[in-house]
């Protein structure tokens, strides 16, 4: 178990750019869930998967983020025309889904700085 | 909808010192209610979590929190605080709808005097 993968770890763009992140979840797990975490604040909600299927999106996601997890496996989230307020720390977490409330494995983010 | 407030933005103790970590809920039913911990440059761990049961959860690294549904409250404490301990505290409701996702506080940072 090596657990949740992000990648990159940091990301420097600048205004306008069109930016990807990666999510590798833990292999058996076929719940996957993006969050954002701003300086200061705890983590925000954006979208979750359950095998290939995107569920929910939170008001948060705008129409200039989507994401994808084409083969139930990977996940990946594009910011396109980032903006300064877009700086923030990416949070990718999976879980099983199975009955009940299932712990969420976090991976260490991918810190997106938009100059 | 859910919410999360962490009264304290920051929180200095002495190495050995006892710690509790205050956390109030805003739930309509009875919420699944969390712990984490992130240090610098480290996702969130999990220190322990409440679903039902005994009110009084043990987790991992030494820490415990008592689920008060009177006040609303799942504050996290530590007898003796290592210097090891310093770090960032989030506390999170879980949702019961099909999504399941968590709702955080804004944090509560610990720092550890020596």
């Amino acid at each position: 178990d090596t657990g949740v993968s992000q990648d990159p770890r940091h990301k420097i763009t600048k205004r306008g750019q069109n930016v990807t992140f990666r999510c590798d979840p833990i292999s058996e797990h076929n719940r996957l869930y993006w969050y954002r975490q701003t300086l200061g604040q705890g983590p925000e909600f954006l979208t979750y998967f359950q095998n290939e299927a995107q569920l929910e999106k939170s008001r948060l996601l705008s129409d200039r983020f989507s994401a994808e997890r084409p083969k139930g496996s990977f996940s990946t989230l594009e910011i396109q025309r980032t903006e300064q307020g877009d700086s923030a720390m990416y949070l990718c977490a999976s879980s099983k889904d199975l009955s009940g409330y299932n712990e969420q494995f976090f991976g260490p983010g991918t810190r997106l700085t938009v100059l | 909808a859910q919410s999360v407030t962490q009264p304290d933005i920051h929180i200095t103790v002495s190495e050995g010192a006892s710690l509790e970590l205050r956390c109030n809920y805003s739930y309509g039913a009875t919420p699944y209610l969390f712990w984490y911990v992130q240090s610098p440059g480290q996702g969130l761990q999990l220190l322990l979590k409440y679903f039902s049961g005994d009110t009084l959860v043990q987790g991992i690294k030494g820490f415990e929190a008592e689920f008060k549904r009177s006040q609303s409250s799942f504050n996290l404490r530590k007898p003796s605080v290592h210097w090891s301990d310093a770090a960032e505290y989030f506390c999170a409701v879980g949702a019961r709808g099909s999504a399941r996702q968590l709702t955080f506080g804004s944090g509560t940072q610990l720092t550890v005097l020596p």
